[in-house]
């Protein structure tokens, strides 16, 4: 059974740089069929997809959030990471971390969630 | 970049009851559609994947149905453990959206 387990500041100060990590069990972060993904919901809103990033560093990521996102895999710690720089009140969401795989699409396992608040 | 209009927004009613959900694509989308549930303060969780595919462990109660632009998730005989906030993704066309979300409450 895959696990996802997210780790993480839950204050940001705005424009400094948000940095979330998901720590996976029961599945390899280099496997080729899986895709690792995030998704975050602002308080009281829709899901809004983020982005993915594959082991061999295929990455696709939501324009709207222009080029404030880098994603990453470290196959060592079988861990993937994402960053957010230059936030904004706009950017305070719960943050979830999620797999995907070729045979039967996104978001089958999720991480925990984060609520992260940007506020001085 | 794809528009997903999903409806309706709420919907009240009583267990047993059936309740579809319709999620519409700006354009075609073939089976790239999967829905989840939400229930309040809890993580998401994945009914349906390929537009009529059940995840496995959920209950047969749940349905999907659709290809091109129109989706529906259909819960046969609604229990009480379904009052809860339903989304449609679509993730053939980046950026991949969700719908706006359905609630499913008490009537």
């Amino acid at each position: 059974q895959v696990q996802l387990q997210q780790s993480g500041p839950g204050l940001v100060k705005p424009s400094e740089t948000l940095s979330l990590t998901c720590t996976v069990s029961g599945d390899s972060v280099t496997s080729p069929t899986s895709y690792w993904s995030w998704i975050r919901q602002p308080p009281g809103s829709t899901l809004e997809w983020i982005g993915f990033i594959y082991y061999s560093g295929s990455t696709n990521h939501n324009r709207s959030l222009k080029s404030q996102v880098t994603m990453s895999v470290d196959a060592s710690k079988n861990q993937f990471s994402l960053k957010v720089n230059s936030v904004t009140s706009a950017d305070t969401a719960v943050y979830y971390c999620a797999r995907g795989t070729n045979a039967a699409g996104p978001f089958d396992s999720w991480g925990q969630g984060i609520l992260v608040t940007v506020s001085s | 970049d794809i528009q997903i209009t999903q409806s309706p927004s709420a919907v009240s009613a009583s267990v047993g009851d059936r309740v579809t959900i319709t999620c519409r694509a700006s354009h075609g989308i073939s089976n790239y559609v999967a829905w989840f549930q939400q229930k309040p303060g809890k993580v998401p969780e994945r009914l349906i994947y390929a537009a009529s595919s059940l995840q496995t462990g959920v209950p047969s109660r749940f349905s999907g149905s659709g290809s091109g632009t129109e989706f529906t998730l259909t819960i046969s005989s609604l229990q009480p453990e379904d009052f809860a906030t339903y989304y449609c993704l679509q993730h053939s066309g980046y950026p991949w959206t969700f719908g706006q979300g359905t609630k499913v409450g008490i009537k």
